[in-house]
């Protein structure tokens, strides 16, 4: 596609039940970037793909969350047992390569109830 | 521990007026650092990239400058306009260049 997708835009979910966050990099990118951004503050590194590899999850708060990228394209993110505090806009990012310009997705806004 | 840290936190300028965001970093080793403007409800934009040997970058009315001995940099918006009005992100990336940190942002503000 034209620019990273990310789906669904919003979710309003359960506190305790499980999510999926999806992401579309652009074509070819092989770096992608998840991101987790609170109001007022700036995005919050959780994991990085190299193809289809989690080269760095050092990011990721607890074992709740999990991350795949099987085919080094689309990503998912995981999220179990969603708390409160898991309310956020997770953001996708994806690059040619890893010191190249970022592009980042429109973002999916979770809110926990 | 690696730091950004961005001043003002908030601006608010009339159009048509110039302004400067700064921005002051810790993270080491250096890699490059980024300007991103962020529209709200959108995705952070680039807007530029700067590597260490690089002092001024420009990208039509945004010019950023690095001072990398003292590790400082600012983002100038000339001649501003109403959707300018968005948050500005410095991003310092470290080592080999997949590890960002992220800035707080500059909330700007444009006004009739």
């Amino acid at each position: 596609g034209a620019g990273v997708s990310q789906t669904p835009s919003n979710k309003v979910t359960e506190k305790g039940k499980y999510v999926e966050l999806r992401c579309d990099p652009i074509s070819g990118h092989t770096a992608l970037y998840w991101y987790r951004q609170s109001l007022g503050q700036g995005p919050e590194f959780l994991i990085y793909f190299q193809g289809t590899g989690a080269a760095d999850d050092s990011g990721l708060p607890n074992d709740r969350f999990f991350a795949v990228r099987p085919e080094g394209s689309v990503s998912t993110l995981k999220i179990q047992r969603t708390e409160r505090g898991d309310s956020a806009v997770y953001l996708c990012a994806s690059s040619l390569m890893t010191t190249g310009e970022l592009f980042f997705g429109e973002g999916s806004r979770l809110t926990v109830l | 521990k690696n730091q950004v840290e961005q001043s003002p936190q908030s601006l608010i300028i009339l159009e048509g007026k110039n302004c400067t965001l700064q921005c002051n970093y810790t993270v080491s080793p250096f890699s490059n650092l980024r300007w991103y403007k962020q529209d709200t409800g959108r995705g952070p934009v680039s807007l530029t990239i700067m590597t260490f040997s690089e002092n001024t970058k420009s990208n039509g009315r945004y010019t950023a400058t690095l001072d990398a001995d003292t590790k400082q940099s600012s983002l100038h918006i000339t001649a501003s306009q109403l959707s300018d009005s968005a948050s500005y992100i410095c991003v310092v990336s470290e080592g080999g260049g997949n590890k960002l940190t992220f800035g707080t942002g500059t909330q700007l503000k444009v006004e009739l």
